[in-house]
């Protein structure tokens, strides 16, 4: 089982441009997350999912959006992106809520310039 | 709304010495309390939980619901066990709260 995975590992956009974040996993999970990684400020949730076709805002949502067509399958949009955006985005997912383990991507470094 | 902060950044320890990394965090309620680690070049994974009260790598936190916190513990260091290591809440289910981190240094 090759896990979480996420596409591409990093990016660099000029601001204004569009991109879209593949997340995959292959364990079954319903639910599934987004989060950024800013230095000092921990994880914060982007988007998340409860299941397949279902998406609802997290912490920090602008400028973001979500789609889950399929249930392995979880999609970061940036319409336009901002050098705010410039973080380490991670996904992850697990079986149960919170409750139970999260399982992580290794993660996707995006440089917004 | 939840918060957990993590007031050291850095944490640098000898081998062999006592560790403790301090969470403390802030809810009205009674939240379920997590710790990730991130080891170098790898992904960051479940460390341990509150709930399932389980001692992992020899690390235990206990919950302390008068001073808020969930501080984790360690008595001996390994160099291994540098990391990055995240103490996380959530209230109800879904959503994970994390806190900013502290980078621990295991010197030989």
């Amino acid at each position: 089982n090759a896990g979480v995975t996420q596409t591409p590992k990093f990016r660099v956009l000029k601001t204004g441009q569009s991109m879209t974040l593949l997340c995959a996993q292959d364990m079954n999970h319903e639910y599934m997350y987004w989060y950024r990684q800013d230095p000092g400020m921990g994880l914060r949730l982007i988007h998340y999912s409860v299941g397949e076709g279902t998406t609802a805002k997290g912490e920090v949502p602008d400028g973001y959006n979500v789609s889950r067509l399929k249930k392995q399958n979880f999609l970061l949009g940036l319409e336009s992106a901002a050098p705010s955006q410039t973080s380490v985005y991670f996904c992850a997912s697990s079986y149960l809520p919170v409750w139970g383990t999260q399982y992580f991507g290794p993660g996707t470094r995006l440089l917004v310039l | 709304a939840q918060r957990v902060t993590q007031p050291e950044k850095l944490l640098s320890v000898f081998k062999g010495a006592p560790v403790e990394l301090k969470c403390n965090y802030s809810y009205s309620g009674s939240p379920e309390l997590f710790w990730y680690v991130q080891y170098s070049r790898q992904r960051l994974q479940l460390l341990l939980r509150h709930i399932s009260r389980e001692s992992i790598k020899g690390f235990t936190a206990d919950l302390n619901k008068g001073e808020t916190s969930f501080h984790l513990k360690k008595p001996f260091a390994q160099e291994e066990d540098s990391a990055m290591y995240y103490c996380a809440l959530t209230p109800a289910g879904n959503m994970l709260t994390f806190g900013g981190g502290t980078r621990l240094m295991v010197k030989p």
